[in-house]
């Protein structure tokens, strides 16, 4: 039982490179949410898909797309990367359905030059 | 987005004591939780808080969820070196948006 797993978990980008986050769960939870950490900052969430076949923004969506391929996998792509898109991005997992203790992968740290 | 303020925003503590930390958020939430953050990882659940009043142990861990639903406390007994991180706090009304404090983080002096 892997929990959430995410690649890469490392990353360099050139400004206006895209690439695609990928994250996937084996707990067959019904909600997956994508943040960013920025230093100093708690996380911010950018989407989030509560059951599969949906998708919505966060707090933070511009310059970010998301993909929940299935029930498993949640995909967060940026097009067009920006030097402000620096930052360390988590996926998470909840079962849902008034369960809301939140499981996290270990982040991808996206560097932005 | 809603702001949820955490305090301290440091602390450094001797091997065996007792901490205390706290977050107040602007707006009420059903659901209070608390995190711990190790450098280079995912923050990683301690305690999830649903009744307001509610007091929750996990371990040394003790969680309160206030009477008002703004407020959540974390409390840790006799700390100990492994203790060390960044703990977080989120609250929740749906749980779809989840809203994080800004984290307090722990020193632990052997």
């Amino acid at each position: 039982n892997a929990g959430v797993t995410q690649t890469p978990k490392f990353q360099v980008l050139k400004t206006g490179q895209s690439m695609t986050l990928q994250c996937a769960q084996d707990m067959n939870h019904n909600s997956m949410y994508w943040y960013r950490q920025d230093p100093g900052m708690g996380l911010r969430l950018i989407y989030y898909s509560a059951s599969e076949g949906t998708t919505d923004k966060g707090e933070v969506p511009n310059g970010y797309n998301v993909s929940r391929l299935n029930k498993r996998e949640f995909s967060l792509r940026l097009e067009s990367a920006a030097p402000s898109q620096t930052s360390v991005y988590f996926c998470a997992s909840t079962l849902g359905r008034l369960s809301y203790e939140q499981y996290f992968g270990p982040g991808t740290r996206l560097t932005v030059t | 987005g809603q702001q949820l303020n955490q305090s301290p925003q440091s602390m450094f503590i001797q091997e065996g004591e007792d901490v205390s930390m706290n977050c107040t958020s602007s707006s009420i939430f059903n659901t209070w939780l608390w995190y711990k953050q190790d450098p280079g990882e995912g923050p990683v659940l301690l305690i999830a808080l649903y009744k307001a009043g509610e007091l929750t142990s996990n371990g040394r861990l003790t969680a309160q969820f206030g009477i008002t639903r703004k407020d959540s406390f974390l409390n840790i007994s006799a700390s100990i070196p492994s203790d060390v991180g960044i703990y977080f706090c989120a609250g929740t009304n749906t749980g779809n948006q989840f809203y994080f404090g800004t984290g307090t983080s722990l020193t632990v002096i052997p």
